[in-house]
């Protein structure tokens, strides 16, 4: 069975702090994703890595970062929380690159004041 | 870029009545269609697939049709129950060109007793 963890269920924090947001999965999957989850939006792709140290951006970059240097752990840095930031955030993995399924973590609901 | 436009973005049915929930995408290079189900503070995830070379793709109560020249999908769910009610997200993936899947903005599904 497939496990995606992040680290927080919950998280509260103010303007200006720098975020860490981690995920783990246990399956050696290549491929990690970040999403946020807004109402009305969906899922949007922030960064994804196909690999170790490899990195892409996403459809919204801006104002995060990510680090992958184990294959198991994917973390999302916002460098400077700000309040537009407040949102629900997933992290994805996949045994990649062939079609398969992506499976999420239990989400991170991250509030910014 | 990409898109994946999902509608309606709520509906109500009576149980036992069907549901259905249609999605266009832009890319005509995607070639995988997967469907996320996301109960209320769980995690999203995979119910049903299926891949542009197939037309439809049948799962118990649970069927999804693609026609690839309109750059159209669609998810059916028959016989509903109140467990169904959910979030249900339709995404697009491109083989080529990297790992993004896109995914539509969410239908909100109720199933009244």
């Amino acid at each position: 069975d497939v496990k995606v963890t992040q680290s927080s269920r919950y998280l509260v924090k103010r303007t200006g702090e720098k975020v860490f947001l981690e995920c783990v999965q246990d399956m050696d999957h290549e491929n990690m994703f970040w999403y946020r989850q807004d109402p009305g939006l969906g899922l949007r792709l922030i960064y994804f890595s196909y690999d170790v140290k490899m990195k892409e951006k996403g459809d919204i970059p801006e104002g995060y970062s990510v680090s992958r240097e184990k294959k198991e752990r994917f973390s999302l840095i916002l460098e400077s929380a700000s309040t537009n930031q407040t949102s629900m955030y997933l992290c994805a993995s996949r045994k990649g690159p062939s079609n398969t399924e992506a499976f999420f973590g239990q989400g991170t609901r991250l509030t910014v004041v | 870029g990409e898109n994946v436009e999902q509608h309606p973005s709520t509906l109500s049915v009576q149980e036992g009545d069907s549901a259905v929930i249609k999605c266009t995408y832009s890319d005509s290079a995607s070639n995988y269609f997967p469907w996320y189900k996301q109960e209320l503070g769980k995690r999203p995830q995979l119910i049903i697939d299926i891949r542009s070379n197939v037309g439809e793709k049948k799962d118990q109560r649970i069927a999804v049709t693609l026609n690839k020249t309109a750059k159209h999908f669609s998810l059916h769910i028959t016989e509903t129950q109140p467990e169904d009610s959910a979030v249900y997200f339709c995404a697009a993936r491109t083989d080529t060109g990297g790992f993004k899947t896109i995914f539509g903005a969410g239908t909100r599904l109720f199933v009244k007793a």
